[in-house]
């Protein structure tokens, strides 16, 4: 079967780190995104991952580990404005769509 | 440059009738996968158009149907409306021929949705 896990809730403090993880067992594997979505908005795209290892861009990093079927996206430095809900997705290869998670819904408080 | 826009905004049917949507892709995009989002879920894959045929489907019944137009916009259409089916409905947009910054062709940018609401 075809599953996405993500923890359903965090908190966290504003100015800390936070590490958002997703594991996956896909029938097929052909990247990893990582999207942001605030209530009752559309999902934004943030990252990107095909290889393992990790990806920075600027506050957010996302990693990657395929052996394990396994993804982290880190949050640094964290600001009010990150509270929203963080879906990882995987694209299936042949499939031509993204399986996304239920999503991760963030709190960040002052 | 426009990004991908979806009509209507929000949309009230009743059980049994029938809704259609619009989705117009991003500029330079030709490829447009439409998803359902339920209340505190993520999105799930309905289907995806590419050159005006359906190229991948979902799992979802026959009652969802799309179309694709020449100028790449869309549609989604679902008959005999059920109260399950009350969700955001999601248009993304993609280019078959390649992305930008080094994401690959698919990566999909989305609309702001259509909220239905069926009572």
């Amino acid at each position: 079967g075809q599953n996405i896990d993500q923890p359903t809730e965090m908190t966290a403090t504003e100015g800390a780190i936070v590490q958002i993880n997703c594991t996956y067992q896909t029938s097929g594997f052909n990247g990893l995104f990582w999207y942001q979505q605030h209530a009752g908005e559309a999902p934004t795209f943030l990252s990107y991952n095909v290889l393992d290892g990790l990806e920075e861009k600027g506050r957010f990093s996302s990693f990657l580990s395929r052996s394990k079927g396994y993804s982290y996206l880190l949050l640094k430095e964290l600001q009010m404005k990150d509270s929203a809900s963080y879906l990882c997705a995987v694209y299936q290869g042949g499939a031509n769509n993204l399986f996304f998670g239920t999503g991760t819904r963030l709190t960040v408080i002052p | 440059d426009a990004g991908v826009t979806q009509s209507p905004t929000h949309l009230i049917k009743t059980r049994g009738q029938q809704v259609t949507l619009r989705c117009s892709p991003k500029s330079g995009h030709d490829t447009v996968s439409w998803y359902q989002q339920a209340l505190g879920q993520g999105p799930q894959f309905i289907f995806q158009y590419y050159e005006e045929e359906e190229r991948q489907r979902g799992n979802f019944p026959d009652r969802f149907s799309g179309h694709q137009f020449p100028n790449y916009s869309s549609e989604l259409n679902v008959n005999a409306l059920l109260l399950g089916d009350s969700a955001l409905y999601l248009c993304a947009s993609s280019s078959a021929g390649g992305g930008t910054g080094g994401t690959p062709s698919y990566e999909q940018y989305f609309g702001p949705g259509t909220r239905l609401t069926v009572t």
